[in-house]
Protein backbone atom coordinates (compact mmCIF):
# COMPACT_ATOMS: atom_id res chain seq x y z
CA UNK A 1 0.00 0.00 0.00
CA UNK A 2 0.67 3.55 -0.03
CA UNK A 3 3.33 5.03 2.47
CA UNK A 4 2.54 8.94 2.12
CA UNK A 5 -1.45 9.68 2.50
CA UNK A 6 -3.28 12.81 2.95
CA UNK A 7 -5.64 13.47 5.41
CA UNK A 8 -8.17 15.63 3.10
CA UNK A 9 -8.94 15.42 -0.46
CA UNK A 10 -10.67 19.03 -0.66
CA UNK A 11 -9.81 21.92 1.71
CA UNK A 12 -11.40 24.94 0.69
CA UNK A 13 -10.33 28.90 2.25
CA UNK A 14 -11.00 32.21 1.86
CA UNK A 15 -8.80 34.27 0.27
CA UNK A 16 -6.51 35.51 3.04
CA UNK A 17 -7.05 33.36 5.32
CA UNK A 18 -4.50 30.91 6.25
CA UNK A 19 -4.26 27.02 4.48
CA UNK A 20 -3.03 24.49 6.48
CA UNK A 21 -2.80 20.72 4.12
CA UNK A 22 -1.70 17.88 6.00
CA UNK A 23 -0.42 14.44 5.39
CA UNK A 24 0.67 11.28 6.96
CA UNK A 25 3.36 9.15 6.20
CA UNK A 26 4.21 5.51 7.42
CA UNK A 27 7.40 4.71 5.69
CA UNK A 28 9.51 5.36 9.21
CA UNK A 29 12.91 4.79 6.91
CA UNK A 30 11.53 7.77 4.82
CA UNK A 31 14.27 11.01 6.27
CA UNK A 32 13.75 13.32 3.68
CA UNK A 33 9.89 14.95 2.20
CA UNK A 34 8.75 17.52 0.29
CA UNK A 35 5.76 19.26 -1.35
CA UNK A 36 4.80 19.86 -4.69
CA UNK A 37 1.99 22.16 -6.16
CA UNK A 38 0.04 20.85 -9.08
CA UNK A 39 -2.14 23.42 -11.63
CA UNK A 40 -4.39 21.84 -14.03
CA UNK A 41 -2.59 20.34 -17.29
CA UNK A 42 1.09 21.54 -15.76
CA UNK A 43 3.38 18.68 -14.06
CA UNK A 44 4.31 19.14 -10.41
CA UNK A 45 6.61 22.24 -9.25
CA UNK A 46 8.59 22.05 -6.32
CA UNK A 47 7.06 24.17 -3.10
CA UNK A 48 9.48 23.31 0.06
CA UNK A 49 11.78 20.26 1.33
CA UNK A 50 12.06 19.58 4.36
CA UNK A 51 14.74 16.71 6.08
CA UNK A 52 14.03 14.28 8.94
CA UNK A 53 16.64 16.52 11.42
CA UNK A 54 14.53 19.15 10.96
CA UNK A 55 11.01 19.85 12.64
CA UNK A 56 10.26 23.23 10.91
CA UNK A 57 11.04 25.00 7.54
CA UNK A 58 9.93 28.06 6.38
CA UNK A 59 10.19 29.74 3.00
CA UNK A 60 8.48 32.60 1.35
CA UNK A 61 4.81 32.53 2.52
CA UNK A 62 5.03 28.70 3.23
CA UNK A 63 5.99 26.93 6.09
CA UNK A 64 6.34 22.80 6.46
CA UNK A 65 6.08 21.30 9.84
CA UNK A 66 7.50 17.73 10.14
CA UNK A 67 6.31 15.80 13.56
CA UNK A 68 8.38 12.39 13.35
CA UNK A 69 6.46 10.69 16.32
CA UNK A 70 3.23 10.92 14.64
CA UNK A 71 4.41 10.54 11.49
CA UNK A 72 2.91 13.87 10.22
CA UNK A 73 4.02 16.68 7.91
CA UNK A 74 2.18 19.60 7.27
CA UNK A 75 2.34 22.77 4.87
CA UNK A 76 1.14 25.56 6.05
CA UNK A 77 0.40 28.80 3.25
CA UNK A 78 0.24 32.36 3.97
CA UNK A 79 -2.42 34.63 3.37
CA UNK A 80 -3.81 32.41 0.57
CA UNK A 81 -4.05 33.98 -2.97
CA UNK A 82 -6.36 32.94 -5.96
CA UNK A 83 -2.75 31.47 -7.45
CA UNK A 84 -2.34 29.30 -4.76
CA UNK A 85 -5.20 27.47 -6.48
CA UNK A 86 -4.03 23.81 -7.14
CA UNK A 87 -3.44 20.20 -5.95
CA UNK A 88 -0.76 19.71 -3.22
CA UNK A 89 1.00 16.87 -3.07
CA UNK A 90 3.61 15.66 -0.44
CA UNK A 91 6.24 13.26 -0.77
CA UNK A 92 8.61 11.17 0.58
CA UNK A 93 12.28 9.80 -0.49
CA UNK A 94 14.31 7.03 1.59
CA UNK A 95 17.61 8.78 1.49
CA UNK A 96 20.55 6.46 0.57
CA UNK A 97 20.55 2.65 -0.13
CA UNK A 98 20.10 3.90 -4.16
CA UNK A 99 16.29 4.30 -4.25
CA UNK A 100 16.11 7.72 -5.05
CA UNK A 101 12.38 7.58 -6.47
CA UNK A 102 9.37 9.57 -5.08
CA UNK A 103 6.99 8.73 -3.34
CA UNK A 104 3.75 10.81 -3.77
CA UNK A 105 0.36 10.60 -1.94
CA UNK A 106 -2.88 10.90 -3.20
CA UNK A 107 -2.85 15.18 -3.21
CA UNK A 108 -5.11 17.73 -1.70
CA UNK A 109 -6.94 20.01 -4.38
CA UNK A 110 -6.96 23.56 -2.17
CA UNK A 111 -10.20 25.65 -3.44
CA UNK A 112 -9.78 29.61 -2.78
CA UNK A 113 -12.94 31.30 -2.35
CA UNK A 114 -13.05 35.27 -2.81
CA UNK B 1 16.77 29.12 -17.88
CA UNK B 2 15.11 26.09 -19.68
CA UNK B 3 13.12 23.85 -17.58
CA UNK B 4 12.77 20.01 -18.13
CA UNK B 5 10.79 19.59 -21.36
CA UNK B 6 8.62 16.70 -22.88
CA UNK B 7 7.38 15.88 -26.30
CA UNK B 8 4.77 15.16 -27.42
CA UNK B 9 2.56 17.06 -25.20
CA UNK B 10 -0.43 14.53 -26.24
CA UNK B 11 0.64 11.25 -27.79
CA UNK B 12 -3.08 9.00 -28.93
CA UNK B 13 -2.43 5.67 -30.04
CA UNK B 14 -4.41 1.91 -30.61
CA UNK B 15 -4.61 -0.36 -28.77
CA UNK B 16 -1.63 -2.58 -29.39
CA UNK B 17 1.25 0.18 -30.79
CA UNK B 18 4.49 1.37 -29.80
CA UNK B 19 5.05 4.27 -28.45
CA UNK B 20 8.38 6.84 -27.71
CA UNK B 21 8.03 9.80 -25.38
CA UNK B 22 10.89 12.19 -24.97
CA UNK B 23 12.45 14.04 -21.67
CA UNK B 24 15.01 16.85 -22.25
CA UNK B 25 15.97 17.45 -18.68
CA UNK B 26 17.44 20.51 -17.48
CA UNK B 27 21.15 21.83 -19.00
CA UNK B 28 23.81 19.66 -16.45
CA UNK B 29 21.99 17.51 -14.52
CA UNK B 30 22.83 14.07 -13.93
CA UNK B 31 19.98 12.59 -12.21
CA UNK B 32 16.77 11.90 -14.36
CA UNK B 33 13.60 10.24 -13.84
CA UNK B 34 10.22 9.06 -15.09
CA UNK B 35 7.09 9.25 -13.44
CA UNK B 36 3.20 7.99 -14.42
CA UNK B 37 0.27 10.09 -12.87
CA UNK B 38 -2.90 8.53 -13.26
CA UNK B 39 -6.31 10.60 -13.02
CA UNK B 40 -7.00 11.63 -9.88
CA UNK B 41 -3.60 10.26 -8.30
CA UNK B 42 0.07 11.27 -7.51
CA UNK B 43 3.01 10.35 -9.42
CA UNK B 44 3.98 6.97 -8.90
CA UNK B 45 7.74 6.32 -10.17
CA UNK B 46 8.95 4.52 -12.96
CA UNK B 47 12.65 4.56 -13.59
CA UNK B 48 15.61 6.67 -12.15
CA UNK B 49 18.74 7.16 -14.25
CA UNK B 50 21.88 8.36 -13.15
CA UNK B 51 24.33 9.46 -15.99
CA UNK B 52 23.40 7.01 -19.18
CA UNK B 53 22.69 3.95 -16.65
CA UNK B 54 19.57 3.32 -14.80
CA UNK B 55 20.02 3.12 -11.82
CA UNK B 56 16.50 2.62 -10.37
CA UNK B 57 13.70 0.68 -12.59
CA UNK B 58 11.86 -1.07 -9.85
CA UNK B 59 9.11 0.90 -10.74
CA UNK B 60 8.10 0.05 -14.21
CA UNK B 61 5.58 -1.91 -14.20
CA UNK B 62 6.19 -4.79 -16.58
CA UNK B 63 8.97 -5.19 -19.66
CA UNK B 64 6.87 -3.80 -21.62
CA UNK B 65 8.20 -0.62 -20.69
CA UNK B 66 11.64 0.15 -21.40
CA UNK B 67 13.68 3.54 -20.81
CA UNK B 68 16.95 4.87 -22.44
CA UNK B 69 19.58 7.67 -21.76
CA UNK B 70 22.46 7.06 -24.01
CA UNK B 71 24.29 10.17 -23.55
CA UNK B 72 23.36 11.13 -20.20
CA UNK B 73 21.10 13.65 -21.17
CA UNK B 74 17.88 13.20 -22.90
CA UNK B 75 16.01 9.85 -22.31
CA UNK B 76 13.08 8.07 -24.35
CA UNK B 77 10.46 5.84 -22.75
CA UNK B 78 9.59 3.29 -25.05
CA UNK B 79 6.20 1.17 -24.11
CA UNK B 80 5.62 -2.00 -26.87
CA UNK B 81 1.80 -3.67 -27.21
CA UNK B 82 0.13 -0.33 -25.52
CA UNK B 83 -3.01 -1.76 -23.73
CA UNK B 84 -5.86 0.79 -22.39
CA UNK B 85 -4.47 0.76 -18.70
CA UNK B 86 -1.29 2.26 -19.99
CA UNK B 87 -3.27 5.50 -20.11
CA UNK B 88 -2.00 7.98 -18.18
CA UNK B 89 0.21 11.35 -18.00
CA UNK B 90 4.30 10.41 -18.23
CA UNK B 91 6.09 13.10 -16.20
CA UNK B 92 9.90 13.79 -16.21
CA UNK B 93 11.87 15.18 -13.91
CA UNK B 94 15.82 16.38 -13.01
CA UNK B 95 18.16 17.08 -10.59
CA UNK B 96 21.61 18.03 -10.78
CA UNK B 97 22.26 14.98 -8.55
CA UNK B 98 20.70 12.34 -6.75
CA UNK B 99 19.18 12.84 -3.80
CA UNK B 100 18.49 16.87 -4.53
CA UNK B 101 15.49 18.33 -5.54
CA UNK B 102 13.72 17.16 -8.85
CA UNK B 103 12.55 19.31 -10.94
CA UNK B 104 9.38 18.17 -13.12
CA UNK B 105 8.30 18.82 -16.55
CA UNK B 106 4.82 19.43 -18.01
CA UNK B 107 4.29 15.80 -18.53
CA UNK B 108 2.91 13.64 -21.91
CA UNK B 109 -0.48 12.41 -21.84
CA UNK B 110 -0.83 9.24 -23.60
CA UNK B 111 -4.19 7.78 -24.29
CA UNK B 112 -4.65 4.30 -25.78
CA UNK B 113 -8.10 4.09 -27.54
Amino acid sequence: GESVGLHLPTLSVQEGDNSIINCAYSNSASDYFIWYKQESGKGPQFIIDIRSNMDKRQGQRVTVLLNKTVKHLSLQIAATQPGDSAVYFCAERRIGGGADGLTFGKGTHLIIQP
Amino acid sequence: GAGVSQTPSNKVTEKGKYVELRCDPISGHTALYWYRQSLGQGPEFLIYFQGTGAADDSGLPNDRFFAVRPEGSVSTLKIQRTERGDSAVYLCASSLFPQQTQYFGPGTRLTVL
